[in-house]
């Protein structure tokens, strides 16, 4: 299994507040994604990486940053957390920009 | 309109009856399609990559295939631990290369 892990697992908070995702890989993979699934969505692109200091927007980026100051690391703030960001938040890694490996997930829970 | 659409929703069938599962795409300029699973409350699982029409791909009892504008995944005498979504992703050449996903179709293997 490709070496991903996401932080927090879970995590409720209150509208308003900002959140702060973070994904983690020991794969030296140069392409970095943040991904949210909702039922009747699928997956969405919210940012991706494609290199330390260089990302870019995805298709549902509104509420969202991003940073990679380092190439293991690749996190995403939601500066101030609405309900309709009420998601679970997939992070995946490509080493070529082709097969994607995926995390385990954060749910976020925001009220 | 989606560029990739995966049919049926949902599927449901008893152990050892084979089916297929479908993944069309509109856009012209195929660079790569992915198929992958999901198991609840985890992230999607890497299957296949097909790069060409023709090609096939086998893992255990699934069997994937490409033609010019759809890819079925063939599922040969399932089990009940084949139950799961699986997802469909496309990279089109033109473009940003970052890969579209379907929104995937729930398969349930009733013992």
């Amino acid at each position: 299994d490709a070496g991903i892990t996401q932080s927090p697992r879970h995590k409720v908070t209150e509208t308003g507040t900002p959140v702060t995702l973070r994904c983690h890989q020991t794969e030296n993979h140069r392409y970095m994604y943040w991904y949210r699934q909702d039922p009747g969505h699928g997956l969405r692109l919210i940012h991706y990486s494609y290199g330390v200091k260089d990302t870019d927007k995805g298709e549902v980026s509104d509420g969202y940053s991003v940073s990679r100051s380092k190439t293991e690391d690749f996190l995403l703030t939601l500066e101030s957390a609405t309900s309709s960001q009420t998601s679970v938040y997939f992070c995946a890694i490509s080493e070529a920009g082709e097969t994607q490996y995926f995390g385990p997930g954060t749910r976020l829970l925001v009220l | 309109e989606d560029q990739v659409t995966q049919s049926p929703e949902a599927l449901r069938l008893q152990e050892g009856e084979s089916s297929s599962l479908n993944c069309s795409y509109t856009v012209s300029g195929l660079r790569g399609l992915f198929w992958y699973r999901q198991d609840p409350g985890k992230g999607p699982e890497f299957l296949f990559t097909l790069y060409s029409a023709g090609e096939e791909k086998e893992k255990e009892r699934l069997k994937a295939t490409l033609t010019k504008k759809e890819s079925f995944l063939h599922i040969t005498a399932p089990k009940p631990e084949d139950s799961a979504t699986y997802l469909c992703a496309v990279q089109f050449s033109g473009g940003s290369y970052i890969p579209t996903f379907g929104r995937g179709t729930s398969l349930i293997v009733h013992p």
